[in-house]
């Protein structure tokens, strides 16, 4: 089954404590990107990589970073997680995105740092 | 950068009215505009799109319009059902080359009463 996966779906954590949320697709799609959900501010960008060992700043980077060491992988890294980074954590992936095909999801993290 | 304004912020329409859904767009250069739909819970599912060399385009009760000159499209969802009861995303991309971003509404929950 073609698909997004992220884990952990849950987390809560502590001010300063790394973590990492992993994103994985198994559609070898060239694009991928990360979002946060927050209410009443929609869907922001905070990185995307249009291929491996190709990343870029979406709109809200500060306080994140990614790496796209394999196709199929795009972690998304909170080195001193704060608590402004509660938030709902979505990945997307894409096939060719400059011909703009559909971005699909993964399932979303939800995480809260306290 | 690209800024996508989105209205209404909640909407409340009655089984088999219609409901129309606005977006206006800051960049000239943007040439791809996607709609996603987000039911509770669940993750964002793009459910039409349009290319700016398109001024409309339907799937069977949705249809999307394109105003390029006024930087401008619209959703629209006709004999709506309560399953059509979810938030909508409108976004926004240049797309192409490089550089890939794409940049979402604010949301529109969309609420279709019995």
């Amino acid at each position: 089954e073609a698909q997004v996966t992220q884990n952990p779906r849950y987390l809560i954590t502590v001010t300063g404590k790394k973590l990492t949320v992993t994103c994985s697709q198994n559609m070898n799609h060239e694009y991928m990107s990360w979002y946060r959900q927050d209410p009443g501010l929609g869907l922001r960008q905070i990185y995307y990589s249009m291929n491996v060992e190709v990343t870029d700043k979406g709109d809200v980077p500060e306080g994140y970073k990614v790496s796209r060491k394999e196709k199929r992988n795009f972690p998304l890294i909170l080195e001193s997680p704060s608590p402004n980074q509660t938030s709902l954590y979505f990945c997307a992936s894409s096939s060719s995105p400059g011909l703009h095909y559909e971005q699909y999801f993964g399932p979303g993290t939800r995480l809260t740092v306290t | 950068g690209e800024n996508v304004e989105q209205h209404p912020s909640t909407l409340s329409v009655q089984e088999g009215d219609s409901a129309v859904i606005k977006c206006t767009y800051s960049d000239s250069a943007s040439n791809y505009f996607p709609w996603y739909k987000q039911e509770l819970g669940k993750r964002p599912q793009l459910i039409i799109d349009i290319r700016s060399n398109v001024g409309e385009k339907k799937d069977q009760r949705i249809a999307v319009t394109l105003n390029k000159t006024a930087k401008h499209f619209s959703l629209h969802i006709t004999e709506t059902q309560p399953e059509d009861s979810a938030v909508y995303f409108c976004a926004a991309s240049r797309g192409g080359g490089s550089n890939y971003k794409l940049t979402f509404g604010k949301g529109t929950l969309l609420t279709v009463n019995p």
